[in-house]
């Protein structure tokens, strides 16, 4: 239990365009999910706190116009990076916690590469 | 703020030896949990162990435990019996599960992790 899947695994786009990823939790409901950003060789920086129904929460200094996450339902969250750059670059990785356990769970990640 | 080191940038340790990774952490709460992560190369993440601060008691996990020093805010792992399959980057966690920031987990900067046959 407690699967966590993204959509897709890995994405190339050119400069300026937008991309989506999706994240779902498969087998259980998911009231919040997190959203992660590493580049290589880093850890993992958390960039935005996804509830269902209400407007995420950003961490300083990431751009909520630019990283738009939708948390429309108990089992998908998505984020879009707008207006694609190179340093836009990364693996992004989302996971999602189950209520009333102390724990997230992590989908499979996702590597954007924008030319 | 909380705050999560690991010291260890990379480590190394012979198959069937034992190693332990080094983890402290900087917290004025008193209720909050402890993780350890694994992440190999295909990246995906998977919890290795989880350690409640209230519980005195080390966790276990067949041949992974830890080593919980609330008083010194330190959270070690010990892997015994390595296996090539260890092979991975480990990051220590912090979350505390109430309040503001809850559910967040911060993540240490990793500790890579050679077995070597």
């Amino acid at each position: 239990g407690a699967v966590v899947s993204q959509h897709p695994s890995w994405v190339i786009c050119k400069s300026g365009t937008s991309v989506k990823i999706e994240c779902r939790s498969l087998d259980f409901q998911a009231t919040t999910m997190f959203w992660y950003r590493q580049f290589p060789k880093q850890s993992l920086m958390l960039m935005a706190t996804s509830n269902e129904g209400s407007k995420a929460t950003y961490e300083q200094g990431v751009e909520k116009d630019k990283f738009l996450i939708n948390h429309a339902s108990l089992t998908l969250s998505t984020l879009t990076v707008t207006s694609a750059h190179p340093e836009d670059s990364s693996f992004y990785i989302c996971s999602a916690r189950v209520e009333g356990r102390n724990e997230q769970f992590f989908g499979p990640g996702t590597r954007l590469t924008v030319l | 703020a909380q705050t999560v080191t690991q010291s260890q940038p990379e480590m190394s340790v012979q198959e069937a030896e034992t190693v332990t990774l080094s983890c402290t952490y900087d917290t004025s709460e008193s209720n909050y949990y402890l993780f350890w992560y694994k992440q190999p190369p295909s990246r995906q993440m998977i919890l290795v162990i989880r350690q409640e601060a209230y519980k005195q008691q080390n966790a276990t996990e067949n041949r992974f435990s830890v080593n919980f020093q609330k008083a010194a805010k330190s959270f070690s792992l010990k892997i015994s019996d390595s296996q090539l399959g260890d092979t991975a980057m480990y990051f220590c966690a912090f979350m505390i599960p109430t309040g503001g920031s809850q559910g967040n987990l911060i993540f240490g900067k990793g500790t890579k992790l050679s077995v070597k046959p």
